[in-house]
């Protein structure tokens, strides 16, 4: 089915560990996003992708780092995981003229 | 897990009734607005969107209205069921640079 798919769907990790999340998308979407969401806090969108290869900051970038090689795939890492960084993430991606699809969140605790 | 609606502002409806969730955006700019809903445990679902050249847009039992004047945004849900229990985004994106930002949420309780 067509759609966006997250990888993994949980982790927990150790403060100071490393990780990547992985988005996937078969939509040929051109702009993809990457949210956190915590209690009472609504989406708050990290970084974004407006096309293959560029990447820009969103409200809460500070501690993690995009890539976007392929226009399909756009990752999220982790390089020193923190407990603040406790969250569950959301991926989006959006094509102009269309509506936004997510995927079904990666809940990541942080110990 | 602790719910997404946890500590949101909740609007509670009678089964039956009509809703009116309401949302103000930040950016005039903005040119594209989306509703989404979210049950626990689950990914955001979309519901309906409207460009900044409309006013309204109507769909399934539901309508959006767009304010751009003062620059706010409503989802009207008529005849509320229990299955339209959920948190409700509004969100905004704003076409100069496409980032897509979500407002707080808003809890919709549907009462029997």
């Amino acid at each position: 089915n067509a759609g966006v798919t997250q990888t993994p769907k949980f982790r927990v990790l150790k403060t100071g560990q490393s990780m990547t999340l992985l988005c996937a998308q078969d939509m040929n979407h051109e702009y993809m996003y990457w949210y956190r969401q915590d209690p009472g806090m609504g989406l708050r969108l990290i970084h974004y992708s407006v096309g293959e290869g560029t990447t820009a900051k969103g409200e809460v970038p500070d501690g993690y780092n995009v890539s976007r090689l392929k226009k399909q795939n756009f990752l999220l890492g982790l390089e020193s995981a923190a407990p603040s960084q406790t969250s569950v993430y959301f991926c989006a991606s959006l094509e102009d003229g269309q509506r936004a699809f997510f995927g079904q969140g990666t809940r990541l605790t942080v110990v | 897990g602790e719910s997404v609606g946890l500590h949101l502002p909740t609007l509670s409806v009678q089964e039956g009734d009509n809703s009116i969730i309401n949302c103000a955006y930040s950016n005039s700019a903005s040119d594209y607005f989306i509703w989404y809903k979210q049950e626990s445990g689950k990914g955001p679902q979309f519901i309906i969107d409207i460009r900044s050249n409309m006013d309204k847009r109507q769909g399934q039992r539901v309508t959006v209205l767009l304010n751009k004047t003062v620059k706010h945004l409503s989802l009207q849900i008529a005849a509320t069921q229990p299955g339209d229990s959920a948190v409700y985004f509004c969100a905004e994106r704003t076409g100069a640079n496409s980032k897509l930002t979500f407002g707080k949420g808003i809890t919709l309780s549907v009462r029997p």
